[in-house]
């Protein structure tokens, strides 16, 4: 089985500060995890991924998230918010070897404000 | 250029009729996907196809009957609608599984059941 959850329905940030946006993760294997945006009325994009490798992964947009197998998360970070971050952001979670489901579970995602 | 496209972009019609939603990819994916997305913005998993096979068939109303022609299309066909249905559907693309670059997704078809 495979689940992700996002803490946080909301996050406010200044401009110019470094923002988190939270996400934790359910598998019986290992995971594959993802990080989406999605502008208003448009489409999700991807930003970037976890497959194996380093624990914190570069994307897309100067986003990086960090992989914590202990703490089964993957926060999306970034150093200096900018006012056009503000998106919805969805974290997905794909079980590779617990028999999971082909497909990623997406997370309900996290509205992200940031005040000029 | 649009890599993937759907149509039409907003549809509103009223319960009980019968609706079309077409997409289609140009990026030379094997795989397509329709999500729901509701209005609390979750998003779920309706089908997937591979290679115009049906490989994911989730718990959806058998109202919803997903077509693929060929490889870069997946449409939506929507029988009997009814006002649950309202939501924005989305449709995505990826090779294979979409483990290397992701899902790439359309602009969305905003239902709205009345």
């Amino acid at each position: 089985a495979q689940s992700v959850a996002q803490p946080e329905d909301q996050v406010n940030v200044a401009e110019g500060n470094p923002l988190t946006v939270k996400c934790t993760y359910s598998v019986s294997g290992n995971p594959y995890l993802f990080w989406y945006v999605q502008y208003p009325n448009r489409g999700l994009q991807f930003l970037l991924k976890y497959i194996t490798g380093d624990n914190l992964v570069k994307g897309s947009y100067g986003f990086e998230a960090e992989f914590n197998k202990s703490q089964t998360s993957f926060h999306l970070k970034k150093p200096s918010a900018l006012v056009s971050d503000s998106a919805l952001y969805f974290c997905a979670v794909r079980d590779i070897t617990g028999g999971g489901s082909y497909i990623p579970t997406f997370g309900r995602g996290t509205s992200l404000i940031v005040h000029p | 250029d649009t890599a993937v496209s759907q149509t039409p972009k907003y549809l509103v019609t009223q319960m009980g009729n019968d609706k079309s939603i077409k997409c289609e990819q140009n990026l030379g994916h094997d795989t397509m996907y329709w999500y729901k997305q509701d209005s609390k913005k979750f998003l779920k998993i309706m089908f997937s196809y591979n290679n115009k096979e049906l490989i994911i068939n989730e718990t959806v109303p058998n109202r919803f009957s997903p077509k693929s022609p060929d490889k870069a299309h997946l449409n939506l066909h929507i029988n009997s609608l009814e006002l649950g249905d309202s939501a924005v559907y989305f449709c995505a693309s990826s090779q294979g599984s979409g483990t290397n670059y992701g899902y790439t997704f359309g602009s969305g078809t905003r239902l709205t059941v009345v």
